[in-house]
């Protein structure tokens, strides 16, 4: 059984570009969630899709955007860059069920410069 | 959200055990307890979850006070690999809420 994946480990952007992170869910899993982590911060839910549907959302602006695809693999769009966007973000993928565990990848670090 | 408070940081020696307390005194009658940690560069990961009764898996045991407002984690013998961040967070069973992270408890141990 493969873990989460994410790719690319390491991304630096200009202020003003548009960037896509990856992600690759564990096998069986319907879900996906994304979150941003700021240094020294706990992470941030900015949201999650199940079934290729968007099913929650934090308190990120629209220019934050997702997909998820039919092998439940997914996508991170961040547009209009801002050095605030430097953070670590980190994909985690589960099964939708009432305990919900949350199986994370080891996350794409992005520099804003 | 429910909210939970946590030490900011805890030291242990090698080979002892380690309680890390967590206070959930706003926690509803359908929130699991849940505990994930993030060791140095890597991702969170889960630990263990409960809801009343105490719980025990192969990484650690989970103590739930009686009127469930508060919580320890228990690692019965850390090893230096122990060292992360602990996060306690609260979730609601009967909604697909997503997980709420505080700073958490830094563990760190030595040898």
């Amino acid at each position: 059984e493969t873990g989460v994946t994410q790719s690319p480990t390491h991304l630096i952007k200009t202020r003003g570009q548009q960037v896509t992170l990856r992600c690759s869910s564990q096998s069986g899993h319907n879900t996906v969630s994304w979150y941003q982590q700021a240094l020294g911060q706990g992470p941030q839910f900015i949201f999650q899709y199940y079934r290729e549907e968007e099913n929650g959302r934090g308190n990120f602006p629209p220019r934050f955007s997702g997909l998820q695809f039919p092998n439940y693999s997914s996508e991170l769009n961040v547009n209009a860059l801002e050095l605030d966007d430097s953070a670590l973000y980190l994909c985690a993928s589960s099964f939708l069920d009432r305990t919900d565990t949350q199986y994370f990848g080891p996350g794409t670090r992005l520099t804003v410069l | 959200d429910a909210k939970t408070t946590q030490p900011n940081s805890m030291e242990s020696n090698e080979e002892e055990p380690v309680h890390l307390p967590c206070n959930h005194s706003t926690i509803s009658g359908t929130d699991y307890i849940h505990w994930y940690r993030q060791l140095p560069s890597q991702g969170p990961e889960y630990v263990i979850h409960g809801l009343t009764s105490n719980v025990n898996n192969r990484m650690a045991s989970l103590a739930i006070a009686e009127d469930r407002k508060s919580s320890t984690l228990i690692l019965h013998r850390a090893t230096l690999r122990d060292a992360a961040v602990y996060y306690c967070i609260l979730r609601d069973f009967k909604a697909s809420t997503p997980l709420v992270f505080g700073k958490g408890t830094r563990l760190s141990v030595i040898a």
